[in-house]
């Protein structure tokens, strides 16, 4: 089945422990992307990923990264996180990059992340 | 950038038609216009997308003028289950060709029986 997996699906941790947020495609998708989702500020890009080795940042990359060594996964890490950073977040793929591919994403069940 | 506007929330009874508008003034020649569905604490799901005219498929209808610069997302005969948050998404393609893609805040559906 075309998916896209994240893990942990929930999680509580407190502030400045480091964290990674896992994700999984099995489309063979070129591209794929973080966002974060709060109340009433809808879903927002974190940070994408062209290809492996390649990301780039969104609209809310601080303190956040991102890394894509195989094609499949990218993880999000925090390296210190912080009460700000407690959202709802979703991966999300696509065929490709550029053009109606890349708006056709694939969404991630979402993890949420609670930071104390 | 290619900003879009949605109104915030709309409500409409079972077996109504739902129109919902999406402005987009500075849509670029290459955007095509995405639409997404999503339901509470889950991923987004896409529904329809279109370039220009009208597009169709078995959830939804897509309009976009000559223009382009708004969609209407059409969903025939709403039931409770149609109860969501629909979001419009146009391409955003900087001079420096980055892949950006912007989600608005989304409207609101509320199906009432």
């Amino acid at each position: 089945e075309a998916q896209v997996t994240q893990n942990p699906r929930y999680l509580i941790t407190v502030t400045g422990k480091k964290l990674t947020v896992t994700c999984s495609q099995n489309m063979n998708h070129e591209y794929m992307s973080w966002y974060r989702q709060d109340p009433g500020l809808g879903l927002r890009q974190i940070y994408y990923s062209m290809n492996v080795e390649v990301t780039d940042k969104g609209d809310v990359p601080e303190g956040y990264k991102v890394s894509r060594k195989e094609k499949r996964n990218f993880p999000l890490i925090l390296e210190s996180p912080s009460p700000n950073q407690t959202s709802l977040y979703f991966c999300a793929s696509s065929k490709s990059y550029g053009g109606p591919d890349q708006e056709t994403q694939y969404f991630g069940p979402g993890t949420r992340l609670l930071v104390l | 950038l290619a900003k879009t506007t949605q109104p915030i929330s709309m409500d409409s009874y079972e077996g109504q038609e739902v129109n919902i508008t999406c402005s987009h003034n500075n849509i670029a020649t290459n955007d095509y216009i995405t639409w997404y569905q999503q339901f509470p604490s889950q991923g987004p799901r896409f529904i329809i997308q279109g370039y220009k005219t009208k597009v169709t498929n078995e959830v939804a209808s897509l309009f976009i003028p000559a223009d382009r610069k708004s969609s209407t997302l059409s969903l025939p005969r709403v039931s409770l289950s149609d109860t969501a948050v629909y979001y419009c998404l146009v391409g955003d393609v900087s001079g420096a060709g980055s892949y950006q893609l912007t989600f608005g805040k989304g409207t609101k559906l509320s199906v009432i029986p």
